[in-house]
């Protein structure tokens, strides 16, 4: 999973400030996903995005978060005045879109919010 | 919620025995099955997958079998390895979604 790039690998942040992840997908990959993971639990769907469009949103929280995914550079998951529920591992994964294609991850941002 | 994922939270297993984890589906639509494996501190890593016009896939030293009449999913891990502790999710692909279950963390004895 080398290939997808999440940076930064640790952030912390106060409460009520704003988080910015960020996600390179591989090479060729025009497909990115966000999920989430809460320690010793599995991850959670948030959106889908496809280069300017976002495909599904069904898993983001309605406030606060967002996510783009521009024509140049890297998608960025977005959340806006950071509670302590939203400490968890966040991972993006990318495809190249076809069917059955398996989704490959980056190794994750883990968001620490004190 | 979440319907993939009926699975024991530990498996222990001796070193060189074989490994079976196990997953339920509930969403007999579902076309597209994953098992994807984490180690500690890492994103998830593609085991192998399989697609539901299929019972049955090898990989090296892995084997997913999916049954559809019952929605099960196993993977099987020939001749256990430290190295293969982690833990593993199946996952199903859902309306473009990848859908994860729970996990099961699997423990090498030595």
């Amino acid at each position: 999973n080398a290939g997808v790039m999440q940076n930064p690998r640790h952030l912390v942040r106060r409460r009520g400030q704003e988080a910015r992840l960020r996600c390179s997908p591989m090479k060729g990959h025009s497909h990115v996903y966000w999920y989430r993971q809460l320690p010793e639990e599995g991850l959670k769907f948030m959106v889908y995005l496809q280069k300017e469009n976002i495909i599904d949103e069904s898993g983001m929280p309605k406030e606060r978060f967002s996510a783009e995914f521009p024509k140049e550079g890297p998608s960025i998951l977005r959340i806006q005045q950071v509670v302590r529920g939203d400490s968890a591992a966040y991972f993006c994964a990318s495809s190249p879109g076809q069917a059955g294609s398996p989704l490959h991850f980056g190794n994750g941002t883990r968001l620490t919010v004190t | 919620g979440e319907s993939v994922g009926l699975h024991l939270p530990t498996l222990s297993v001796q070193e060189g025995d074989n490994s079976i984890i196990n997953c339920a589906y509930s969403n007999s639509a579902s076309d597209y099955f994953i098992w994807y494996k984490q180690e500690s501190g890492k994103g998830p890593q593609f085991i192998i997958d399989i697609r539901s016009n299929m019972d049955k896939r090898q990989g090296q030293r892995v084997t997913v079998l999916l049954n559809k009449t019952v929605k099960h999913l196993s993977l099987q891990i020939a001749a256990t390895q430290p190295g293969d502790s982690a833990v593993y999710f199946c996952a199903e692909r859902r309306d473009d979604k990848i859908i994860f279950g729970k996990g099961t963390r699997l423990h090498i004895l030595p």
